[in-house]
């Protein structure tokens, strides 16, 4: 069964200060990826993606986050971070094939506060 | 494009009763998935629908049920409500289902 690990819940960082979330996942094939961020009582906003090709994937707010398939990871950084990115952070997983439409697998999210 | 659209956005109800919750997607997308989101359990799948079909199922109770519409439209129905189902459900479109999925704001559901 596919499963998503984000093993910190909470990250404190200071303004301007550079950032990584963790995630790693287990699933027998490689997988879509995925990182979303999630402001307090909101939905979830989509950061970025990873299907095929390059493994060191862009995103949006100066996100960016590296495939490694040999440890099975897709971490998540950004190198200077705004106290505006202060949100819970969530890995996703989606596999592939017919039984697997419109169903992502999420980690239980991490909870960053930014310092000023 | 607008955003994918959820209503309501706010839920009260009472043990038993039961609810239905809307969702529109992104112009152009023709699925729709839908996911509980609780402190404890985190989030997780319900079903997804495309093109007026269940294409896919978590692991939920038949109390949790779907629709979907001619326009892409999706409704999510849970009867006999019960203290648990105390959530926030969120809506996520798609294109096709194997792409990324764009998320509502969400509907906070509180039974009571």
């Amino acid at each position: 069964a596919q499963s998503v690990t984000q093993p910190d819940i909470h990250i404190t960082v200071s303004e301007g200060a550079s950032l990584e979330l963790r995630c790693n996942y287990s699933y027998g094939a490689t997988p879509y990826l995925f990182w979303y961020v999630q402001s307090p009582g909101q939905g979830l906003q989509l950061l970025l993606k990873y299907f095929s090709g390059d493994t060191l994937v862009q995103g949006i707010k100066g996100f960016e986050a590296e495939f490694k398939r040999s440890q099975s990871s897709f971490n998540l950084r950004k190198p200077s971070v705004h106290w505006s990115d202060a949100a819970e952070y969530f890995c996703a997983v989606g596999a592939r094939g017919s039984g697997n439409t419109g169903k992502l697998i999420f980690g239980q999210g991490t909870t960053l506060q930014v310092k000023p | 494009k607008a955003g994918v659209t959820q209503t309501p956005r706010y839920l009260i109800k009472t043990r038993g009763q039961q609810v239905t919750l809307s969702c529109s997607p992104i112009s152009g997308h023709r699925s729709v998935s839908w996911y509980q989101q609780t402190p404890g359990q985190g989030l997780q799948f319900l079903f997804e629908y495309f093109s007026e079909t269940q294409r896919n199922k978590g692991n939920f109770p038949g109390r949790f049920s779907g629709r979907q519409f001619s326009n892409s439209r999706s409704e999510m129905n849970v009867s006999t409500l019960e203290l648990g189902d105390s959530a926030l459900y969120l809506c996520a479109s798609s294109a096709s289902g194997f792409n990324e999925q764009f998320f509502g704001p969400g509907t906070r559901l509180t039974v009571l």
